[in-house]
C-alpha cells in the first residue's frame, strides 16, 4: 500500500540555521504531496502541496519539490525561528486515500 | 468563527465506559475524515464520509461507530473504551474527495484518557 516515510526526529536547530526534513513516499499512482504543521496543543494546519511533478509548494517561508523521479518531497527553510518550532507531516493523497508520515519534532533554541 | 470543532477538548473516563465526540465544520464541506493521533503523534485515518455516506472505514475495533447525522456533522461513538484507545482523535474536512478539493482543515483534537 502507499506509504511515507520522514526522517526521525527531533530536529533541534539554533535560530537562523538551515532546515531541511527528507520525505519519502510511496504510491501506486501520482499523488498529491502536502507538508503540515502542529503547533503544540493545536490540530494539523496545511503549511504547503504541491499536485504534480516538479511542482513547488511554497509559504512562510517554507519550501518543497515534488520530485517524482526520487518519489521525495523535501521541506526546507533557510533560516528557522523559534516559533517554527512544531511537528512536522508530509502526506499523500490519491483517490480517496490520505497517507500521512510519522511526523518530525522540530525545536528551534534562540 | 471556528472552522472545524469538536467537544469535548479532554475526556477522561473509566475503562468499560461508552462515550461520544462530536464534530462540526460550517465550512461547507462535502467530506470529513476521524483520525487517531498515538503518543508517538503517529496520525492514522480512522473513517471518511462523503456528504453522509462512509467511504472510508479503516481496519478499527468495531466499538467504534461513525454517524454523519448531516453533512456539517460527524460524530464518533466508542462502547467499551479500552486502555489502548487513549489517544488524540482529530476531526477534519475537506471540500470533496477530488484531487483538487482534498485539502484537509482539522479541528483542534479531542483528548482521550482511558483509565
Amino acid at each position: 500500500g502507499d506509504s511515507v516515510t520522514q526522517m526521525e526526529g527531533p530536529v533541534t536547530l539554533s535560530e537562523e540555521a538551515f532546515l531541511t526534513i527528507n520525505c519519502t513516499y510511496t504510491a501506486t499512482g501520482y499523488p498529491s504531496l502536502f507538508w503540515y504543521v502542529q503547533y503544540p496543543g493545536e490540530g494539523l494546519q496545511l503549511l504547503l502541496k504541491a499536485t504534480k511533478a516538479d511542482d513547488k509548494g511554497s509559504n512562510k517561508g517554507f519550501e518543497a519539490t515534488y520530485r517524482k523521479e526520487t518519489t521525495s518531497f523535501h521541506l526546507e527553510k533557510g533560516s528557522v525561528q523559534v516559533s517554527d518550532s512544531a511537528v512536522y507531516f508530509c502526506a499523500t493523497f490519491y483517490g480517496q486515500n490520505f497517507v500521512f508520515g510519522p511526523g518530525t519534532r522540530l525545536s528551534v533554541l534562540p | 468563527d471556528t472552522a472545524v470543532s469538536q467537544t469535548p477538548k479532554y475526556l477522561v473516563t473509566q475503562m468499560g465506559n461508552d462515550k461520544s465526540i462530536k464534530c462540526e465544520q460550517n465550512l461547507g464541506h462535502d467530506t470529513m475524515y476521524w483520525y487517531k493521533q498515538d503518543s508517538k503523534k503517529f496520525l492514522k485515518i480512522m473513517f471518511s464520509y462523503n456528504n453522509k455516506e462512509l467511504i472510508i472505514n479503516e481496519t478499527v475495533p468495531n466499538r467504534f461507530s461513525p454517524k454523519s447525522p448531516d453533512k456539517a456533522h460527524l460524530n464518533l461513538h466508542i462502547n467499551s473504551l479500552e486502555l489502548g484507545d487513549s489517544a488524540v482523535y482529530f476531526c477534519a474536512s475537506s471540500l470533496g474527495t477530488g484531487s483538487s478539493y482534498n485539502e484537509q482543515f482539522f479541528g483542534p483534537g479531542t483528548r482521550l484518557t482511558v483509565l
